[in-house]
């Protein structure tokens, strides 16, 4: 069955770690995105990529980074400069075109320790 | 940028009657309205979409109707079931990747 990947499920940090969240899709689509989800603040877009090795800043990408060196995956890194990771992070993918659905994984609950 | 306002937060409503969840978004120029589900630990699930030229769709008992001119777009779900019970998001695109979320609305389906 084709879908969308995201390992662990469960992550915990340090203070002045990076953790690094991984998403892995087998659904050939060209675009991938992450976001990270707060208790009633729905989605928040942090980096998209509509293709290999190239990448857009989100809404709120300050304190992470990704990278995009294959098409099938699209880790996270949350940084130490990430001051309030603790949160539900998503990640999607989609066909490259106008007003195509995201599908997504289910999830990276990251907590501080 | 967009902006996607989405109401009620919760809704309860007894098993066999309907809920309705409507959100409203600022872009004129959004033109792709998708619904997700979402069920508790899991990511969202695409339940129906609808795009700027149609006024409104229907996949057996859920419906969704797109008003462009009040900028306002409602899912329907008629004769609801325990297992519709979860957190729905709706959201809207002006095209290519930027989507912009609502802030859900936790429905809980009584039996």
């Amino acid at each position: 069955d084709g879908g969308i990947t995201q390992s662990p499920k469960y992550l915990f940090r340090k203070e002045g770690q990076n953790v690094t969240l991984s998403c892995e899709q087998n659904l050939n689509h060209d675009a991938m995105y992450w976001y990270r989800q707060d208790p009633g603040q729905g989605l928040r877009l942090i980096y998209y990529s509509q293709i290999v090795n190239d990448f857009q800043k989100g809404d709120i990408a300050e304190g992470y980074s990704v990278s995009r060196e294959k098409k099938e995956s699209f880790p996270l890194t949350v940084t130490s400069a990430q001051k309030n990771p603790t949160a539900f992070y998503l990640c999607a993918s989609s066909m490259v075109g106008s007003n195509q659905p995201q599908h997504f994984g289910d999830g990276t609950r990251l907590s501080i320790l | 940028g967009e902006n996607v306002e989405q109401h009620p937060s919760t809704l309860s409503v007894q098993e066999g009657d309907s809920a309705v969840i409507k959100c409203t978004y600022s872009d004129s120029a959004s033109n792709y309205f998708p619904w997700y589900k979402q069920e508790l630990g899991k990511g969202p699930q695409l339940i129906i979409d609808i795009r700027s030229n149609v006024g409104e769709k229907k996949d057996q008992r859920i419906a969704v109707t797109l008003n462009k001119t009040a900028k306002h777009f409602s899912l329907h779900i008629t004769e609801t079931q325990p297992e519709d019970s979860a957190v729905y998001f709706c959201a809207a695109s002006g095209g290519y990747q930027k989507v912009t979320f609502g802030t859900g609305t936790k429905l809980q389906v009584i039996p």
